[in-house]
């Protein structure tokens, strides 16, 4: 079946350690995306990729990297200028960035941090 | 930047009952979708819906643009209905940034 498979599901880390979340598509997606979602709100943009070896930031990129060097991966390093990355991170993936832009989610990955 | 609100921020249901959610935008959009997200925090696509009526099962959705306005309604609600329903909006500026509402908790009990 084609999805997006996120890892790890659950992640703890100390403060000042930087890591890194994993994102792969099986769905020929050009687009992907990372966005964080905190307790009881909606969610925001990270970073987008519209095309490989191509990014772009989001709403709220500070403290963040992402690379993209092969279209069905997109991981997300979370560093420890980050300050508060405390959150549930999903990414996400469309057939492209224009017009009828459809997203498929992953199942996510939760980011505790000590 | 688009604004984008919902109603009611939380709902309890019992099984059977329908619901109306609503969604109001700031501005012009020519992408809507809404996505249910499960208690597991998996966000699934429900609609896209930018104009018109659509539906699917128990669930359909309509959007008046030019009211800035969506609603999604579910009928005969189940217990696997419960979670958080978000609408996510954008514009075309050469990229399809989707502005995600804050969401509607529902919780359906049995």
């Amino acid at each position: 079946d084609g999805g997006i498979t996120q890892s790890p599901k659950y992640l703890f880390r100390k403060e000042g350690q930087n890591v890194t979340l994993s994102c792969e598509q099986n769905l020929n997606h050009d687009a992907m995306y990372w966005y964080r979602q905190d307790p009881g709100q909606g969610l925001r943009l990270i970073y987008y990729s519209q095309i490989v070896n191509d990014f772009q930031k989001g709403d709220i990129a500070e403290g963040y990297s992402v690379s993209r060097e092969k279209k069905e991966s997109f991981p997300l390093t979370v560093t420890s200028a980050q300050k508060n990355p405390t959150a549930f991170y999903l990414c996400a993936s469309s057939a492209d960035s224009a017009g009828a832009n459809v997203l498929t989610f992953g199942a996510g990955s939760r980011l505790t941090v000590l | 930047g688009i604004q984008v609100e919902q109603s009611p921020p939380d709902l309890i249901l019992q099984e059977g009952a329908n619901s109306t959610l609503r969604c109001n935008f700031s501005d012009s959009v020519n992408n809507l979708q809404w996505f249910h997200q499960n208690p597991w925090g998996q966000l699934i696509n429900l609609f896209y819906i930018p104009s018109g009526t659509k539906q699917n099962g128990r669930l359909s959705a309509t959007t008046v643009a030019t009211e800035r306005y969506s609603l999604l309604y579910i009928s005969s609600s189940q217990t696997t209905d419960s979670g958080v329903y978000f609408c996510a909006l954008s514009f075309y500026t050469g990229f399809q940034k989707l502005v995600f509402g804050t969401g509607t908790r529902l919780l359906v009990s049995p």
